[in-house]
């Protein structure tokens, strides 16, 4: 069973739509949660982190965590054609200690 | 303020030969940790290093290794290189202390290819 798992792409929205990327992961333990945007060819690069239970707000961008479920989702409103890439979710895993957990992907696109 | 740095950008080598890839990590960052990329998946991680030491490490076989120097720059080397260990090599800087979970700060990446 992997452990951080990913909506399956790719996932296409027409630009100024909200796009809804989702990530579970298994062990309960897991304390820090992360969204990482990688763009073809490059290094992925830090959008969000989330700690605690909610939702946190920046910019256009919106991470949601629920412990509970063990579920954790990036809202990206008002879409752009730049944001197409693969994001990535990462989590910090207690078991890990400082290490991360990524999951395989989600690549989008955004139709101008 | 420097970022993460990475060297080589690409390399290519042959079945059998070692190879060595070298990272600084960000300013202020004292934990580097390696991570190989394959096309289309996600980041697996390797290793860990903090104060000069192998802290964690992945399901990667012995011929991964790496070092810690004391400025905090790391180099990651695999021998006897294998077809499947070509991929995108990451570095990933981060800050280390007991209780701190801090994201990753990634490198430019080093492509490998073994032919």
């Amino acid at each position: 069973q992997k452990e951080v798992e990913q909506n399956s792409g790719p996932l296409s929205v027409p630009e100024g739509a909200i796009a809804s990327l989702n990530c579970t992961y298994s062990d309960r333990g897991s304390q820090s949660f992360f969204w990482y945007r990688q763009y073809s060819g490059k290094s992925p690069e830090l959008i969000m982190s989330i700690y605690s239970n909610g939702d946190k707000e920046d910019g256009r961008f919106t991470a949601q965590l629920n412990k509970a479920s063990q579920y954790v989702s990036l809202l990206i409103r008002d879409s752009q054609p730049s944001d197409s890439a693969t994001y990535l979710c990462a989590v910090n895993q207690k078991n890990y200690g400082q290490n991360f957990v990524f999951g395989p992907g989600t690549r989008l696109s955004v139709l101008p | 303020d420097a970022g993460v740095t990475q060297s080589p950008t690409h390399l290519i080598k042959t079945r059998g030969q070692q190879v060595t890839l070298r990272c600084s990590p960000k300013s202020g960052h004292d934990t580097v940790s390696w991570y190989q990329q394959a096309l289309g998946q996600g980041p697996q991680f390797i290793f860990q290093y903090y104060e000069e030491e192998e802290r964690q490490r992945g399901n990667f076989p012995d011929r991964f290794s790496g070092h810690q120097f004391p400025n905090y720059s790391s180099e990651l080397n695999v021998n006897a290189l294998l077809l499947g260990d070509s991929a995108l090599y990451l570095c990933a800087s981060s800050l280390g202390g007991q209780g701190i979970i801090s994201p990753l700060h990634f490198g430019n990446g080093t492509r490998l290819t073994v032919t």
